[in-house]
């Protein structure tokens, strides 16, 4: 079965400075891949997702990740983090575009005025 | 863009009652819908998957009779908590597949409170 797995529940950055939250998963095959940022309160909004060709992927909000076989990972980055990044972000695995998702446990992000 | 609905968004009720949540996907068709329940500060726990026209196929760990699933259309699924009490209190969210495109989308959640 897949798995996912987010290594850091907090990370605090100041506000412009770039942004790296790790996700690394395990499945045999090529995964499906998925972030999600939750806001307080608040359902989950689709960041990017990657299912196949290009390894960077781009996503909304200035977010990008990029899925790496050989170190079984799918790093979120952005450049310059505004205070309304604040939130949970989710990685998510599928291990095919119809069945279901498996997330990981999310990374908290503080963001520094 | 597509959107997935929820009712109600949150909800009380006493111990020992049942609740229904209701998914509604309001511009696509969703062959399929899952279920999740996340607890404070934690990750999205997938509960079931709900299959229109068929028995929901529940995760290892989850009673299927205290949490009974419905999907009786294509775009409406349906969570009832039986006999609810206070550690079923937890946000549940729903997601549901368009069977055109495959995208899924995710409802607003549902906050229970048992009391």
């Amino acid at each position: 079965a897949q798995s996912v797995t987010q290594p850091d529940i907090h990370i605090t950055v100041s506000e412009g400075a770039s942004l790296e939250l790790r996700c690394n998963y395990s499945y045999g095959a090529t995964p499906y891949l998925f972030w999600y940022v939750q806001s307080p309160g608040q359902g989950l909004q689709l960041l990017l997702k990657y299912f196949s060709g290009d390894t960077l992927v781009q996503g909304i909000k200035g977010f990008e990740a990029e899925f790496k076989r050989s170190q079984s990972s799918f790093n979120l980055r952005k450049p310059s983090v505004h205070w309304s990044d604040a939130a949970e972000y989710f990685c998510a695995v599928g291990t095919n575009r119809d069945d279901k998702i498996i997330f990981g446990k999310g990374t908290r992000l503080h963001i520094l005025p | 863009g597509a959107v997935v609905s929820q009712h109600p968004s949150w909800v009380i009720c006493k111990s020992g009652t049942s609740v229904k949540i209701e998914c509604r996907s309001l511009d696509f068709q969703a062959t399929t819908m899952f279920w999740y329940r996340q607890f404070p500060k934690q990750s999205l726990m997938l509960m079931a998957t709900s299959n229109e026209g068929s028995k929901a196929t529940y995760e290892q760990g989850v009673e299927k009779d205290k949490f009974l699933i419905n999907h009786a259309s294509l775009t409406l699924s349906t969570l009832t908590v039986t006999s609810a009490h206070p550690e079923d209190s937890s946000f549940y969210i729903c997601s549901a597949r368009d069977r055109v495109t495959g995208e899924l989308f995710f409802g607003e959640g549902s906050r229970l409170t048992v009391l």
